[in-house]
């Protein structure tokens, strides 16, 4: 099937790292993406992973590439309240680059 | 900037009813898409148009259809709602060409509630 596949809800600890997990089914996607959506708002490109990238980092933001696996995870470090939000993992098929998308998982910020 | 903006915001019709909602844009891309976002189910492609002149079915585009006015347009019309159109839209767009990865741009959605 054309499934990519999230947890819907991460909870951790302000000041604790978040890792957000992901699988996706096409190996011949180009990109893979993050995009975060917080509340009542569209969703924004948080970033991203050329498909020839085992890891990418982005000051707090780290992004994991297995192939083999088809597995994609976004870390971030010293997670803030800012970051609650609803985090959506895409990969891309075909010339027009469609996406696929995960549901969403809503990371939960704990005091 | 203004980027994507779609209206109206909020919305509530009757089973039956017709509507359209509007979206454009102003940072001159080439593809528009209109995607519908339900719980636990993430984003699902309604339609899209690659360029202006053209449009597309999507994964789901039942009960819908689209004009792409011109290259800043791009309009999702429901002729006849019923309630699993209970939703939120949300317009799209993304440049193809100068070596695009791939973003999209989106709106800020449009909720639509069909009783």
């Amino acid at each position: 099937g054309e499934d990519v596949e999230q947890s819907l809800f991460l909870s951790v600890r302000e000041g604790d790292s978040s890792v957000i997990n992901c699988t996706y089914t096409d190996s011949s996607s180009t990109y893979l993406y993050w995009y975060k959506q917080e509340p009542g708002a569209g969703l924004q490109l948080l970033t991203y992973i050329f498909s020839n990238m085992d890891m990418k980092q982005d000051q707090r933001l780290t992004v994991l590439l297995n192939k083999k696996d088809k597995h994609l995870s976004l870390r971030i470090a010293d997670t803030q309240t800012g970051d609650s939000a609803i985090y959506f993992c895409a990969e891309s098929k075909g010339s027009n680059y469609q996406l696929i998308w995960g549901a969403g998982t809503k990371l939960i910020i704990k005091p | 900037n203004a980027g994507v903006t779609q209206t109206p915001k909020f919305q509530v019709l009757k089973t039956g009813q017709s509507m359209t909602l509007q979206c454009a844009q102003d940072m001159n891309h080439n593809s528009m898409y209109w995607y519908r976002q339900d719980p636990g189910m993430g984003l699902r492609l309604i339609y899209y148009s690659a360029s202006e002149g053209t449009t597309d079915k999507g994964e789901v585009p039942n009960g819908y259809n689209v004009s792409r006015l011109n290259k800043r347009e791009f309009s999702l019309r429901l002729e006849s709602a019923a309630p699993s159109q209970t939703s939120v839209y949300f317009c799209a767009s993304r440049p193809t060409s100068g070596g695009a990865t791939g973003e999209l741009f989106f709106g800020e959605g449009s909720r639509l509630t069909v009783l």
